[in-house]
C-alpha cells in the first residue's frame, strides 16, 4: 500500500534551516508528484510547492519563494522539503502528499503522519 | 492567487442528520481541480472528494460532492459518529494551490 513516512520533529532557533524528508513506498516513486503542505497550531492548511518526482522539477508558493527548497532522491524514493530563515510563524506540522491525477483530476490522495518544527529561542 | 471560503465554520448537528458544506472560490475553478479532505485532531489530512464529485477509495457513500464555477458543495448523509472533524476544500486551478479556511462539524 502507498505509505509516506516523514522524518521526526524538530525544535531549531530563529534564523536556522530545517531539512524534513518523506519516505514513499508502495508505488513507482518518478510517477507522481509530491506536494508539501503545513499547518500551524489552529489554522489552515497552507500549500507550500511541489516537486516532479521524475525531473525533479519545483513549484513553489510566492510566499516561501528563496526560503524554500524541495528536492529529490529518487534511489531513495524520498523527498526532501528544507526551509531556511525560520521565524516562530513557521512553528507548525509539515505534511508531504502525493498527487493524484485521475481522468485529468488532481487531489493529494496520500499524506505522511506529518512533522512538527518548532522554532523557539 | 484563488480565495477559497467555506461556511459556515461550525456546523454542530446529531448523528444521524446531513450536513452541507459549502466552499466558494473567488474565481472560476474547473471542477476537475477540486478536492475535499476530511482531518481529524492529530492526524494528517484524508482525501474524500477529487474532481469535486467523485469519492475517493474507500469513502462510504454517504460522502458527495457537487458544484461548479466558484460554488462547490460537500454533502455528509446521515452523519456518523467518526465525521465530526473539520473539512477542507482545496483547489488545483492555479497555483499557489489554496485550501479554505475549513468546517468543523461537531457534536450538537
Amino acid at each position: 500500500q502507498v505509505q509516506l513516512v516523514q522524518s521526526g520533529a524538530e525544535v531549531k532557533k530563529p534564523g536556522a534551516s530545517v531539512k524534513l524528508s518523506c519516505k514513499a513506498s508502495g508505488y513507482t516513486f518518478t510517477n507522481y508528484a509530491l506536494h508539501w503542505v503545513r499547518q500551524a497550531p489552529g489554522q489552515r492548511l497552507e500549500w507550500m510547492g511541489w516537486i516532479n518526482a521524475d525531473s525533479g522539477n519545483t513549484k513553489y508558493s510566492q510566499k516561501f519563494q528563496g526560503r524554500v527548497t524541495i528536492t529529490r532522491d529518487t534511489s531513495a524514493t524520498t523527498a526532501y522539503m528544507e526551509l531556511s530563515s525560520l521565524r516562530s510563524e513557521d512553528t507548525a506540522a509539515y505534511y508531504c502528499a502525493r498527487l493524484t491525477a485521475v481522468s485529468g483530476t488532481r487531489a493529494l490522495d496520500s499524506w505522511g503522519q506529518g512533522t512538527l518544527v518548532t522554532v523557539s529561542s | 492567487e484563488i480565495v477559497l471560503t467555506q461556511s459556515p465554520g461550525t456546523l454542530s448537528l446529531s448523528p444521524g442528520e446531513r450536513a452541507t458544506l459549502s466552499c466558494r472560490a473567488s474565481q472560476s475553478v474547473s471542477s476537475s481541480y477540486l478536492a475535499w479532505y476530511q482531518q481529524k485532531p492529530g492526524q494528517a489530512p484524508r482525501l474524500l472528494i477529487y474532481g469535486a464529485s467523485s469519492r475517493a477509495t474507500g469513502i462510504p457513500d454517504r460522502f458527495s460532492g457537487s458544484g461548479s464555477g466558484t460554488d462547490f458543495t460537500l454533502t455528509i448523509n446521515r452523519l456518523e459518529p467518526e465525521d465530526f472533524a473539520v473539512y477542507y476544500c482545496q483547489q488545483f486551478g492555479s497555483s499557489p494551490f489554496t485550501f479554505g479556511p475549513g468546517t468543523k462539524v461537531d457534536i450538537k
